[in-house]
């Protein structure tokens, strides 16, 4: 248990569907991020909050739209995704002030596009 | 540029010494990372490592820097089956008043008898 919990752990759904995945951390942590883990390929960040603004958007496409009402939660919003959007989809959180920081992972989101 | 590079895939006999390598580009990086992730699981901090030094050891694992080369290994000494799983190399970039973690692709380490 690292204190980083993301719901679902497991997600099927249409293309043509609108889902959420939710992570959540009580770690005082004030960065937040979204990383997207494909078969074979590095880990891709694709977001990240620091302070519940967002700091980095990296080319990614507009149908995932990420959330931080506030410190402790995150969410990423999806919508008429594609087959390739198939991923296990992590967040993580950290002390983004500081140079050495521990990032703690959430279990992830096993996504699954049909 | 941000590139961490690893070699895919591991296989050794139970009782052996495992290495695990990596090759990062940024020369600005002040921390370099291990992480181990388990099948279903997240990625979990294994170790990590100060950008001034060349070597860190924490029980059965060590950790050796060559800065000039940009080169990071961890080796895992007396390897385990329980220490099948997939290891990641990162680097840590320290930009714009946050902390961003470059992930190579992962190795994955199998143990056999």
């Amino acid at each position: 248990e690292t204190g980083v919990t993301q719901t679902p752990r497991h997600l099927v759904m249409g293309m043509t569907n609108k889902k959420s995945l939710k992570c959540e951390q009580h770690l005082g942590h004030n960065a937040m991020y979204w990383y997207k883990q494909s078969a074979k390929k590095p880990l891709e960040l694709m977001f990240v909050y620091s302070l519940e603004e967002r700091v980095e958007n990296n080319s990614v496409p507009s149908r995932f739209s990420p959330e931080c009402p506030n410190s402790s939660h995150l969410f990423l919003h999806l919508h008429t995704l594609q087959p390739e959007d198939s991923a296990l989809y992590l967040c993580a959180s950290s002390q983004g002030f500081s140079a050495n920081t521990e990032a703690f992972f959430g279990q992830g989101t096993r996504l699954t596009v049909v | 540029g941000e590139d961490v590079e690893q070699s895919l895939f591991l296989s050794v006999r139970e009782g052996d010494s495992s290495v695990i390598n990596c090759t990062y580009t940024d020369s600005s990086s002040t921390y370099l990372y291990w992480y181990k992730q388990e099948p279903g699981a997240g990625l979990q901090l294994l170790t990590y490592i100060f950008s001034n030094m060349d070597m860190k050891q924490d029980q059965r694992l060590t950790v050796l820097l060559n800065k000039k080369d940009k080169h990071l290994s961890l080796r895992i000494a007396d390897t385990q089956t329980g220490d099948s799983a997939i290891y990641f190399c990162a680097e840590s970039l320290f930009s714009g008043g946050y902390n961003k973690l470059i992930f190579g692709a992962g190795t994955r380490l199998a143990v056999h008898p």
